[in-house]
């Protein structure tokens, strides 16, 4: 079984600081991955980044990076130099690689918002 | 490339009716995939699919059907709409397990 947990229900950040989100996992499967979404107050989901279980390096995208700790079973999003249009839902999602492949899990999200 | 389409957008149904709701992707993505969204919450898995003709339950698989008879199309049937089934539904496409998802903008689903 999969789980994904984010303490964080609600966030803020000043505009142009940096902001890390959490997510915690746990799954009985040896390869999977790990995705951040965003989805904004229009609806719909955007895709943010990706880190695979055996990738050694962090992942980043931009502004966006994962903050990847295998041991213990996390996979932050940190979020840099904040901009008012970062104000949104966050989504943390784990999918199966062998068993039950392609079988995707989501935590509940973050809201965070941005202080201008 | 429309990417991942979804209709109806809204749609308003009386308990005990049954409906589908369409999605179809021109990514030849051969991952698809249906999540419910209920208000503040994460998506929930209902179905989803590795393959023309092969289907698989998610974590909330009771009262919604699924087949896969193109790579392109993922129809989400439910039997007899109840209440709870008050939700937005999404649709999603990938290349594989490692890709990520593409969403449909989602269907407004209102059960009375």
């Amino acid at each position: 079984a999969q789980k994904i947990t984010q303490t964080q229900p609600g966030m803020f950040v000043q505009e142009k600081e940096a902001v890390t989100l959490d997510c915690t996992y746990d799954t009985s499967d040896p390869s999977y991955g790990l995705f951040w979404y965003k989805q904004p107050s229009s609806g719909e989901m955007i895709f943010l980044i990706y880190q695979g279980s055996y990738d050694q390096q962090n992942a980043t995208e931009g502004r966006y990076s994962l903050n990847f700790q295998k041991a213990r079973k996390s996979a932050n999003l940190v979020i840099s130099a904040s901009q008012l249009g970062d104000s949104a839902m966050y989504f943390c999602a784990m999918r199966a690689m062998n068993t039950n492949a392609g079988k995707s899990t989501f935590g509940d999200g973050t809201t965070l918002t941005v202080k201008p | 490339n429309a990417g991942v389409t979804q209709t109806p957008k809204f749609q308003v149904l009386k308990t005990g009716q049954s409906m589908t709701l369409q999605c179809a992707q021109d990514m030849n993505h051969e991952y698809m995939s249906w999540y419910r969204q209920d208000p503040g919450m994460g998506l929930r898995l209902i179905h989803y699919s590795v393959g023309a003709g092969i289907t698989d339950q998610g974590e909330v698989p009771n009262g919604y059907n699924v087949s896969r008879s193109t790579t392109e199309d993922f129809p989400l049937r439910l039997l007899s709409a109840a209440p709870s089934q008050t939700s937005v539904y999404f649709c999603a496409s990938s290349y594989s397990a490692i890709n990520e998802q593409f969403f449909g903008p989602g269907t407004r689903l209102t059960v009375l």
